[in-house]
């Protein structure tokens, strides 16, 4: 079954710390991998996308790892700030009988205290 | 700003009622795609169109419905509401058919069902 586990689902860090959000993915054949940011009521914004042959991609403080031998993915943020506070939602295209899927997680929600 | 436009914003209404989310995707994209995002969870994949047909179906419920248009907008209707349908809607647009590519989200419809 094509399934795509988050962890921590929720995380609290204090301003200026480092955090490293986790990504498992079971979907099969795999196609890319995407991170999306979610600002709390507000639709989701892709952050970074990560294919097969890429092992780290950065986007200013956030920068994406992708293990494809291992099937997970990293998002680690840098020097957090007030506004990187939403949920972080990890995204894993897959061929299916019809063409790419898509299979989503559950999100880490991540909250930066000053 | 994504450049997909979603109304309306927000939605109160009864249960046993009927209601119709609009979506008008980015210029130039063909798929549309409807998700569901209940308080403090996941986002649920509703369904896709791509070019004014159906693309591919995720956990719709019978009582939902959408349909694309020629000119691309798309609508989401909901009847026999019940409590349980409160929830954020989103409408996501993107270029192709196929789900690999970067999905652009609007800012979501928020349903409430009293």
């Amino acid at each position: 079954k094509n399934q795509v586990e988050q962890s921590p689902q929720s995380l609290i860090i204090l301003e200026g710390k480092n955090c490293t959000l986790q990504c498992n993915y079971t979907v099969s054949p795999f196609s890319n991998l995407r991170w999306y940011k979610q600002d709390t009521g507000r639709g989701p914004v892709s952050l970074t996308i990560m294919t097969f042959s890429e092992n780290t991609k950065s986007n200013g403080r956030y920068t994406a790892t992708l293990d494809a031998d291992t099937k997970q993915s990293s998002l680690h943020i840098t020097a957090s700030q007030l506004s990187d506070s939403a949920s972080y939602i990890c995204v894993v295209s897959w061929l299916g009988n019809a063409g790419n899927m898509l299979t989503f997680g559950g999100g880490t929600r991540l909250m930066v205290k000053p | 700003d994504s450049g997909v436009t979603q109304t309306p914003k927000h939605l109160i209404t009864a249960t046993g009622q009927r209601v119709t989310l609009r979506c008008s995707p980015r210029s130039g994209d063909l798929s549309v795609y409807w998700y569901q995002q209940s308080l403090d969870q996941g986002l649920q994949f509703l369904i896709q169109y791509y070019n004014g047909e159906e693309r591919a179906k995720g956990n719709i419920l019978e009582r939902f419905s959408a349909q694309q248009f020629p000119d691309l907008h798309s609508e989401l209707n909901l009847s026999s509401l019940e409590l349980g349908d409160s929830a954020l809607y989103f409408c996501a647009s993107s270029q192709g058919g196929g789900q690999g590519g970067e999905l652009f989200f609007g800012e979501g419809s928020r349903l409430t069902v009293l």
